[in-house]
């Protein structure tokens, strides 16, 4: 069974901390993706990488990086923490050519 | 570049009865199409997709989906809900062509069962 694992279910942190979310998956895919998931917003797109080292901006980077230094790790980087990134955080993978993404179980982030 | 509209943002069914939820979807290229459900509190897992082939597409849980491209919509159905129907519907679509291909979602659908 593909797994992709997402460090914590739920996460509070404060205004303007460094948040850290990781995204962990365990069948070589090459393709990682973070979205952003919010009460009639669906799924926004914030960060997808193809490759090692190799990322592209989604729909919404603004306040996010990411980093992708082994292929199966993937993690999203909040700089500057703020209120308006209270959010469900999904991670997913896929193999080149998306023919399907696998989800983990995602991290709801509350920032205070 | 590709876009996905769900166009119910809510749907209410009887149990027992049959659903259709509806996506259409906007691309100058060849996709691939797909449906994901999302139980409370849950990650998003895979119900059918649409790779080419045959347009009529079957799922888990009883769902299917058909494909037509004259219409550019895939809408997902059931011929009998279950209470445990009861969760979000996505569309998702992608060329998956190139590497760095997106996979785009749709607003979702909240699929309400009534007793």
């Amino acid at each position: 069974d593909v797994k992709v694992t997402q460090s914590s279910r739920y996460l509070v942190k404060r205004t303007g901390e460094k948040v850290f979310l990781e995204c962990v998956q365990d069948m070589d895919h090459e393709n990682m993706f973070w979205y952003r998931q919010d009460p009639g917003l669906g799924l926004r797109l914030i960060y997808f990488s193809y490759d090692v080292k190799m990322k592209e901006k989604g729909d919404i980077p603004e306040g996010y990086s990411v980093s992708r230094e082994k292929k199966e790790r993937f993690s999203l980087i909040l700089e500057s923490a703020s209120t308006n990134q209270t959010s469900m955080y999904l991670c997913a993978s896929s193999y080149t050519g998306n023919t399907e993404a696998f989800f983990g179980q995602g991290t709801r982030l509350t920032v205070v | 570049a590709q876009s996905v509209t769900q166009l119910d943002s809510q749907v209410p069914v009887f149990e027992e009865a049959p659903v259709e939820l509806r996506c259409n979807y906007s691309s100058s290229v060849s996709v691939y199409l797909f449906w994901y459900v999302q139980y409370p509190n849950q990650g998003l897992q895979l119900l059918l997709k649409y790779l080419s082939g045959s347009t009529l597409v079957k799922g888990i849980n009883g769902f299917e989906a058909e494909f037509n491209k004259s219409q550019t919509s895939f809408h997902l159905r059931k011929p009998s809900v279950h209470i445990s129907d009861t969760a979000e519907y996505f569309c998702a679509v992608t060329k998956g062509i190139y590497r760095d291909d997106k996979i785009i979602f749709g607003k979702g659908t909240r699929l309400h069962i009534l007793p």
